[in-house]
């Protein structure tokens, strides 16, 4: 499978603690994207990669949450402290610097109880 | 503001009742407009770039044509395995995308 790969798929943890998520996007795009669900809505923009460079993050992005994408390749969404309002699905998305669009995974479903 | 807004936020057809979704664009230096499909817990499906108003795309069922301000997403003849939750998004010159909150379609046979 040459898809996105997001990983877990599936992730309970208790208010407070930390969680982190990685993100492989199809080897030879350069972009890659996190965005964040909730039911009914369509995905907010969290942050964007191009290669390494975190070019734009979002005022959703508070400071509790940080992304890094280490030489280019997969990233990692870290949420530290965790909020019930942090329940949602986290989707990544990759793309090609000229490419029709950008390819998601099939997210992780984070439930903070 | 930027803003992606589409409408209507659901639709129900009958088998065979063709129509059309919409989203409308507010965005300063558009680079293109995407359309998705998501079915529950999973993630968007890419289906279609436009880049110019003007441009339209097809594929099986579904066109989508753009204009400066619009995009529409027809539907001939659908089917119920058409039903889910179509997206829009828009992406800038600085090349982030923003998403419509979406139109969840369903098809009743």
């Amino acid at each position: 499978d040459t898809g996105v790969s997001q990983d877990p798929r599936h992730k309970i943890t208790k208010r407070g603690q930390n969680v982190t998520f990685r993100c492989d996007p199809i080897s030879e795009h350069n972009r890659l994207y996190w965005y964040r669900q909730t039911l009914g809505q369509g995905p907010e923009f969290l942050t964007y990669f191009q290669n390494e460079a975190q070019l734009e993050k979002s005022r959703l992005l508070s400071d509790r949450f940080s992304a890094e994408r280490p030489k280019g390749s997969f990233s990692t969404l870290e949420i530290q402290r965790t909020e019930q309002g942090d329940s949602a699905m986290y989707l990544c998305a990759s793309s090609s610097l000229d490419g029709p669009g950008a390819f998601f995974g099939q997210g992780t479903r984070l439930t903070v109880v | 503001e930027d803003q992606v807004t589409q409408s209507p936020e659901a639709l129900r057809l009958q088998e065979g009742e063709s129509s059309s979704l919409n989203c409308s664009y507010t965005v300063s230096g558009l680079r293109g407009l995407f359309w998705y499909r998501q079915d529950p817990g999973k993630g968007p499906e890419f289906l279609f770039t436009l880049y110019s108003a003007g441009e339209e795309k097809e594929k099986e069922r579904l066109k989508a044509t753009l204009t400066k301000k619009e995009s529409f997403l027809h539907i001939t003849a659908p089917k119920p395995e058409d039903s889910a939750t179509y997206l829009c998004a828009v992406q800038k010159r600085n090349n982030d995308m923003r998403f419509g909150a979406g139109t969840r379609l369903t098809v009743k046979p």
